[in-house]
C-alpha cells in the first residue's frame, strides 16, 4: 500500500535551517513526490516536485531558500534562513495510476 | 497567471446533494487533469477525485467529477452526503502527465449537518 509518513511537528529558530522528512512506504522507494505548504487560514501552495535522485523542480515564485533532496525512501524539504512566514503546515504528495496520496503533514513552528 | 476559483459550498443535510464548481483560467484547461482535494477542519489533506474517473474509496459511488472544457470549469457532484464529508474542498490542477498537483484554489466549505 502506498503510504507517506511525516512527523507531526518540527521547530527551528528564526534565521536557522530546518529539514523536513517524508518517508515512502516499503516497495515504493523510487517514487517521486511533491511538497506543498499551507500557511494558516490559507489554501495549500505547491513548492516543488522531487525525484528519487534528488532532482527537483520548484513552483512559480518559490524562493531559493527552499530545496529538496532524496535518500532511499526518504524525501526531504530543507528551508534555510527561516522566516516567520515559513511557519506553516507542510505536506508531501505522491501518486500512482488512479490514486493520489498525501502525507499527514508536518506543522513547522518558527521560534 | 493560473487561477482556480471554487464555488457552491454551503450547508446541506445528511443524505442531501450539492454541486461544487471550479472556474479555471490562465492555462489551457482541456490539456490538464484536474482534481478535488478536501480538508476536514484542523486535519490534513485528503484526495477526493481526479479527472476523468478516479475516486477515493471514501467517495466512490457517491461523488462524480466532471468538466466542461468549453467553460473552463470543473465540477464535483456530491450525493448521499454524510457528516464526515464536512470539509473545505479544494480544486487543484495536475501538472503535465497527471502526476503532482501544481496549483490550488482557495477552497469552498461544505458542511453536512441537520
Amino acid at each position: 500500500q502506498l503510504v507517506l509518513t511525516q512527523s507531526p511537528s518540527a521547530s527551528a529558530s528564526l534565521g536557522a535551517s530546518v529539514k523536513l522528512t517524508c518517508t515512502l512506504s516499503s516497495g515504493h522507494s523510487s517514487y517521486a513526490i511533491a511538497w506543498h505548504q499551507q500557511q494558516p487560514e490559507k489554501g495549500p501552495r505547491y513548492l516543488m516536485n522531487l525525484n528519487n535522485d534528488g532532482s527537483h523542480t520548484k513552483g512559480d515564485g518559490i524562493p531559493d531558500r527552499f530545496s529538496g533532496s532524496s535518500s532511499g525512501a526518504e524525501r526531504y524539504l530543507t528551508i534555510s534562513s527561516l522566516q516567520s512566514e515559513d511557519e506553516a503546515d507542510y505536506y508531501c504528495q505522491t501518486w500512482a495510476t488512479g490514486i493520489q496520496v498525501f502525507g499527514g503533514g508536518t506543522k513547522l513552528t518558527v521560534l | 497567471e493560473v487561477q482556480l476559483l471554487e464555488s457552491g459550498g454551503g450547508v446541506v443535510q445528511p443524505g442531501g446533494s450539492l454541486r461544487l464548481s471550479c472556474a479555471a483560467s490562465g492555462f489551457t484547461f482541456n490539456t490538464y487533469a484536474m482534481a478535488w482535494v478536501r480538508q476536514t477542519p484542523g486535519k490534513g489533506l485528503e484526495w477526493v477525485s481526479t479527472t476523468s474517473t478516479y475516486y477515493a474509496d471514501s467517495v466512490r459511488g457517491r461523488f462524480t467529477i466532471s468538466r466542461d472544457n468549453s467553460k473552463n470549469t470543473l465540477y464535483l457532484q456530491m450525493s448521499s452526503l454524510r457528516a464526515e464529508d464536512t470539509a473545505v474542498y479544494y480544486c487543484a490542477k495536475h501538472s503535465a502527465g497527471g502526476t503532482n498537483i501544481d496549483y490550488w484554489g482557495q477552497g469552498t466549505l461544505v458542511t453536512v449537518s441537520s
